[in-house]
């Protein structure tokens, strides 16, 4: 069965950086594109970025642009968020979701920025 | 960017009635290819987000039956024909014809 597991997850001061992994088993990995979705505590979901199945198009929403980078190990399964200059309201759980309709979800991993 | 209006945010409902919630675009959910990218996801209390149905109507794999998805353009409706206790929880739509995706705020579904 399809399985995502996310790994990484923290306390972090505001300003520094942390890198997300997302472990992929019982799909064709290199197959699909892939998602990062985060949720605020007590929020709604919001839409973080989307990397094609092969790394050549990346996507993010404007509040990442330019401190997120969504990268992907095809021989290794593996999707990643790199994060750099965290902010406070970047605490979230973290998601990674499965192809265009996003249909397989992992638990989440959750960072917390607080300082 | 696309935003996504659900109503109503909540909706008490008794076992085995109907529920329906209401999902608005600001702008067509139609795509160049033709098909229109809108999902239903539920999430149960402590639980990740779960797909239920995609591209308006189609049921994900292991979806009951009872969940079914309508509409077009701008308009959309996910209906529970008959509403059981697992079904509790916060339902979003979500918009995948343009970047970004974009979500519902969500309706919270839960037993009178």
């Amino acid at each position: 069965q399809v399985q995502l597991v996310e790994s990484g997850g923290g306390v972090v001061q505001p300003g520094r950086s942390l890198r997300l992994s997302c472990a992929a088993s019982g799909i064709t990995f290199s197959s699909y594109g892939m998602h990062w979705v985060r949720q605020a505590p007590g929020k709604g979901l919001e839409w973080v970025a989307v990397i094609s199945y092969d790394g050549n198009n990346k996507y993010y929403a404007d509040s990442v642009k330019g401190r997120f980078t969504i990268s992907r190990d095809n021989s290794k399964n593996t999707l990643y968020l790199q994060m750099n200059s965290l902010r406070v309201e970047d605490t979230a759980v973290y998601y990674c979701a499965k192809d265009g309709s996003l249909d397989y979800w992992g638990q989440g991993t959750l960072v917390t920025v607080s300082s | 960017d696309i935003v996504m209006t659900q109503t109503p945010l909540s909706s008490p409902v008794t076992l085995g009635q109907p529920a329906s919630i209401s999902c608005r675009s600001s702008q067509s959910l139609v795509h160049s290819d033709g098909n229109t990218y809108l999902s239903w996801l539920q999430q149960r209390p402590g639980q990740p987000p779960r797909l239920l149905i995609y591209k308006i109507s189609n049921r994900f794999s292991g979806v009951p039956d009872r969940f079914s998805g309508s509409g077009a353009g701008t308009d959309f409706t996910l209906k529970i024909s008959r509403v059981e206790a697992e079904d509790v929880g916060v339902y979003y739509c979500m918009q995948a014809t343009q970047f970004p995706l974009t979500f519902g705020g969500g309706t919270k579904v839960e037993i009178k």
